[in-house]
């Protein structure tokens, strides 16, 4: 069964600052898909970034970028220039098919960010 | 309007007692997810739903039924509720071209 680790379960940034979160998966296939969700005090799930494991390519999506690294299985988020409203639990999600498939998506436990403004 | 309903956001019931969790969607997507959150957990899956005719369990299942009345309507029941069903219950579709999971709001779910 694939699993997805988040080794860290709170980090601490100061505002404008960069922070990086950790996150490593195991799995035996070669095509797979990442995921980044933000979970803030509303609960509300927010896709914050999609990787797709044939691309080479990082993704960005304006502050937020990965660090892909795939023989390592390692999925690492990076914000920049943090803001009060990134404060949020983050999670790292899993899956082999695209949308999910029959197992839907693997989820890590989780990280909580905290902004120091 | 939200693309991914549920209803209702919170909910107190008794040991025993039978409850629904209903979740509605505009987005059109075939597919379907019920998961459930608890502290320290991450989210795990209950039940898929592929389309109206196509139910499967997930890793959790046992405790829990589902109902998809429609492409658009897919909801949980609790048939004889426990207090360590006590949890963050969330509903999501899939599709779209980038093929991404969307989630609604969330329902918690208190079991006394």
């Amino acid at each position: 069964a694939q699993t997805v680790t988040q080794s860290q379960p709170e980090m601490s940034v100061q505002e404008a600052e960069t922070v990086t979160l950790s996150c490593t998966y195991d799995t035996s296939e070669s095509d797979y898909y990442l995921f980044w969700y933000k979970q803030p005090p509303s609960r509300q799930m927010i896709l914050v970034i999609r990787q797709e494991a044939y691309k080479q390519q990082n993704a960005t999506e304006n502050r937020f970028s990965v660090n892909f690294q795939k023989a390592a299985k390692s999925f690492s988020l990076k914000i920049s220039d943090s803001q009060l409203g990134d404060a949020a639990m983050y999670f790292c999600a899993y899956t082999p098919l695209p949308g999910g498939g029959a197992d839907g998506l693997t989820f890590g436990k989780g990280t909580h960010l905290i902004i120091q403004p | 309007d939200a693309d991914v309903t549920q209803t209702p956001r919170n909910r107190i019931t008794k040991t025993g007692k039978r409850i629904m969790l209903e979740c509605s969607q505009t987005k059109g997507h075939d597919r379907m997810y019920w998961y459930r959150q608890d502290p320290g957990l991450g989210l795990r899956l209950i039940y898929y739903s592929f389309d109206v005719k196509d139910i499967n369990k997930g890793e959790i299942s046992d405790g829990y039924s589902v109902s998809r009345q429609a492409q658009a309507k897919f909801s949980l029941s609790l048939e004889s509720a426990i207090p360590n069903q006590t949890a963050l219950y969330f509903c999501a579709t899939a599709g779209g071209p980038q093929e991404t999971q969307y989630f609604g709001p969330g329902t918690r779910l208190l079991v006394l």
